[in-house]
């Protein structure tokens, strides 16, 4: 079945380490997208990339980054510099086009701080 | 900018009411409307959409219709069941600067007992 895969689904951070968040999608998505979720909170627009090797800052960039290769992967990079990164991050894909193209969502991967 | 207001929640309602989720929303030019369901632990799934006034989307018993007098885009449903228990979304997906953007609102948990 096509879909969107993230791994792991729970991660643990230490203080002062990097960990990378990934995301494969086999639905031959162009746009790819990722989330920060709250509790209690929407979603909020970390980064995206419409185009392989292109990408875009999104509402709450800063401490993040992410690179994209290939059309399938879409990894996100959590550093140091995010000061409060305990949340759960959702990745979403979509085809290319007008705004009625709904966007499909992995289940997500629940990070923490030791 | 763009903006999604919904109903505070939780709401809780007994199996086989009457559900109705207020959503109403804030944009320049023609949005297209979703409305996405999160099960417990998982990611965001579309459960229906609209892409213009008028335009009634409807999936597993639930519709929503747009209205663009009112910026309005209230989920309902006739018989809701206990499997319908689950944070409901609803978003606008808008082209800014070539790249489709979703604006969420906060999310309303929905309970349904027996």
């Amino acid at each position: 079945d096509g879909g969107i895969t993230q791994s792991p689904k729970y991660l643990f951070r230490k203080e002062g380490q990097n960990v990378t968040l990934s995301c494969e999608q086999n639905l031959n998505h162009d746009a790819m997208y990722w989330y920060r979720q709250d509790p209690g909170q929407g979603l909020r627009l970390i980064y995206y990339s419409q185009i392989v090797n292109d990408f875009q800052k999104g509402d709450i960039a800063e401490g993040y980054s992410v690179s994209r290769e290939k059309k399938e992967s879409f990894p996100l990079t959590v550093t140091s510099a995010q000061k409060n990164p305990t949340a759960f991050y959702l990745c979403a894909s979509s085809m290319k086009g007008g705004s009625n193209q709904p966007q499909h969502f992995g289940d997500g991967t629940r990070l923490s701080i030791l | 900018g763009d903006s999604v207001t919904q109903m505070e929640g939780p709401v809780t309602l007994s199996e086989e009411a009457f559900l109705t989720i207020n959503c109403t929303y804030t944009a320049t030019g023609y949005p297209s409307l979703f409305w996405y369901v999160q099960y417990p632990g998982e990611g965001l799934q579309l459960l229906l959409k609209a892409t213009k006034a008028d335009d009634k989307g409807s999936n597993k018993g639930f519709e929503a219709t747009y209205r663009k007098e009112t910026t309005s885009f209230h989920l309902e449903k006739g018989s809701v069941q206990v499997s319908d228990s689950a944070v409901y979304f609803c978003a606008l997906g808008h082209i800014i600067q070539g790249a489709q953007k979703l604006v969420f609102g906060q999310g309303t948990r929905l309970t349904i007992n027996p």
